[in-house]
Formats: structure tokens, C-alpha cells, sequence
């Protein structure tokens, strides 16, 4: 069965600072989505890549998909306190069944 | 109300007793999905449902009754649950899943159930 592995596991940075997280899958991608989730709340979509290459941002925050579409890194320029939270990637496990599969979460502290 | 909601957020019950998650999405979407996140595993995907019709059930059990009366609504009566069931269990929607491209699940804030 597929899986997606989320490094690191957590990331502790100095506001102001650049950092990236990384999903890498055991099978190809259909699609990838990026969520962010404060601590027992809900999870808010950042966006979707879906072709090899395909490079999203929005904000100070950006997403791409390798070429291979089996890994996808997400970046944050300049953190903010308000970027903390846990990130996580997302799959669809068989191509567009809408049964998604996930990391196990990165936990970003940004301290001011 | 906008977006995804979820009622209560939160919940105590015993092993005995018989409770219901509420979902209501009012995104006009189709399809409707429970999930289960505990500390330390992955979001799990539990059910799926297209159209009011149940497409997937992760093997979850029996414990966990779905239901979902209309594409706006989704339920998940539990009864005899067992301490490990406690968890935050989130509700999400999506246009729907059987299109040739890909939908985005739109999730909400959860329920946090603590089993005593």
C-alpha cells in the first residue's frame, strides 16, 4: 500500500527565516495536496499540485511536485509566528477515488 | 454558517453509552467523508460517500454506524466504543470523487471524543 513520509517531524525556526518540508511517496502521486492544521482543529487546504514539475504558491509559501511525481517539498520564505502549526501532505491513494491517504505531520514552531 | 461544520467538539462518553457525530457542509458538494486522527498515526481515512451512497468503508468497525441522509449531512452514530476510539474525528466534503481529475477535500474544525 502506499505511504507518504513527512520530514522532518518537527522544525523549530527563528522568525524570519526560510524553511522547507518534504513528502515523499512510495508510489506515484496522482495528486498532492498540502494542509495546515493547528493543534486539534481542522485541517485548512494550502493547495493541490497534480503535474510532474507543477510549482504553486500563495502567499510566502510555496509547493512543488518532482518531475517524477513522487516526492513534493513545500517552502516558506520569511516565517511568521502565524505560519506555526502542522503541515501535512495528502494523496489519493488510486488516482481520483477521493480516498486520500496521509503523512504523519510536521510540526512548525516559529519563534518571534 | 459557511464552510464545513461539526457538532459537538467535543465529547466524553462512557463504553456504554450510544452518542452521534453531526457533519454539515454547505459547499454544495457531493460527496462527504469521515476521518479518524489519532495521536501519533496518520489522518485515516474512514468512510466515503458519493451522492448519499456509501463508496467506502476502511474497514472500520462495527462500532461506527455512518449515515447520511442527504448530500449536505453525514452522521456517525458509535456505540460500545472502546478507549482507544478516543481520538478527533473530522468531517470533510468534496464536489465529488468520480471525476477524471482530482477534487479537493475541504475539511472541518473535528470533534474530539475521549472514551472513559
Amino acid at each position: 500500500s502506499q505511504e507518504l513520509e513527512q520530514s522532518p517531524q518537527s522544525l523549530i525556526v527563528q522568525e524570519g527565516k526560510n524553511l522547507t518540508i518534504n513528502c515523499t511517496s512510495s508510489k506515484t502521486l496522482y495528486g498532492l495536496y498540502w494542509y495546515k492544521q493547528k493543534y486539534g482543529e481542522g485541517l485548512i487546504f494550502l493547495m493541490m499540485l497534480q503535474k510532474g514539475g507543477e510549482e504553486k504558491s500563495h502567499e510566502k509559501i510555496t509547493a512543488k511536485l518532482d518531475e517524477k511525481k513522487q516526492q513534493s517539498s513545500l517552502h516558506i520564505t520569511a516565517s511568521q509566528p502565524s505560519h506555526a502549526g502542522i503541515y501535512l501532505c495528502g494523496a489519493d491513494a488510486s488516482g481520483n477515488t477521493g480516498k486520500l491517504i496521509f503523512g504523519q505531520g510536521t510540526t512548525l514552531q516559529v519563534k518571534p | 454558517e459557511t464552510g464545513v461544520t461539526q457538532t459537538p467538539r467535543h465529547l466524553v462518553m462512557g463504553m456504554t453509552n450510544k452518542k452521534s457525530l453531526k457533519c454539515e457542509q454547505h459547499l454544495g458538494h457531493n460527496a462527504m467523508y469521515w476521518y479518524k486522527q489519532s495521536a501519533k498515526k496518520p489522518l485515516e481515512l474512514m468512510f466515503v460517500y458519493n451522492f448519499k451512497e456509501q463508496t467506502e468503508n476502511n474497514s472500520v468497525p462495527s462500532r461506527f454506524s455512518p449515515e447520511c441522509p442527504n448530500s449536505s449531512h453525514l452522521f456517525l452514530h458509535l456505540h460500545t466504543l472502546q478507549p482507544e476510539d478516543s481520538a478527533l474525528y473530522l468531517c470533510a466534503s468534496s464536489q465529488d470523487h468520480w471525476r477524471d481529475y482530482q477534487e479537493t477535500q475541504y475539511f472541518g474544525p473535528g470533534t474530539r471524543l475521549l472514551v472513559l
